[in-house]
């Protein structure tokens, strides 16, 4: 079946420090993959995707590419801020069904 | 702001109550769906409706019951939960091969 792996933290960094944050995956077929961000009292919001091999997904400053030899779809963010804090969830859909990793809290500090 | 709506935002029930949550979407999704998540937890699925026809039951108990009145309407009915029913529970929807969109989720406390 599938499954995702994600690095679990607790992460801790300063604000303008580099965040990465890995994500490996076991699929048959050609999911599609994402990142979903949860922040404190709110549901999930997706962060960005990527539908096939070598596509690179971006959104507020976030990048991620999904990179088949290696199964992976790592999270990166040049510049964290403290707005940043939050929990990270890599999730891949094969059909209807959307498989979590176990998620990431990530904690910026000032 | 989200585009899955999702009320209750809070709920708390004694274990003898009947409640139902409500999700609504509108933007054309025929894929809804239930999610239960506990603190700290990555989700967990319940259900799945396509076409307005229930696809998907990961062996939930019968105490919760989905109901898809229509293409833009999901609820679910609780009957006689336990306190370790007590989680967030998230609505989603999809298109083909579009993301999941989440709803802001209804935090259901058991007492």
């Amino acid at each position: 079946g599938n499954s995702v792996t994600q690095m679990e933290g607790p992460v801790t960094l300063s604000e303008e420090a580099f965040l990465t944050i890995n994500c490996t995956y076991t699929a048959t077929g050609y999911p599609s993959l994402f990142w979903y961000v949860q922040y404190p009292g709110e549901g999930l919001q997706l962060l960005l995707k990527a539908t096939k091999a070598d596509d690179k997904g971006s959104n507020k400053g976030f990048e991620a590419t999904y990179r088949k030899e290696t199964t992976s779809f790592h999270l990166e963010k040049g510049s964290v801020q403290v707005s940043d804090s939050a929990v990270y969830f890599c999730a891949l859909k094969d059909d209807y069904k959307l498989s979590f990793g176990a998620g990431t809290t990530v904690t910026v500090r000032a | 702001d989200t585009e899955v709506t999702q009320t209750p935002k809070h709920l708390v029930m004694g274990m003898t109550n009947k409640k139902s949550l409500k999700c609504e979407q509108h933007m054309g999704h025929r894929a809804m769906y239930w999610y239960k998540q506990k603190a700290k937890k990555p989700p967990e699925l319940m259900f799945v409706y396509s076409y307005e026809k229930l696809s998907i039951n990961e062996s939930v108990p019968s105490r919760f019951s989905p109901e898809c009145p229509n293409s833009s309407l999901l609820n679910l009915h609780l009957h006689a939960l336990q306190p370790e029913d007590s989680a967030l529970y998230l609505c989603a929807s999809s298109q083909g091969n579009t993301p999941l969109h989440f709803g802001n989720g209804t935090r259901l406390t058991v007492t």
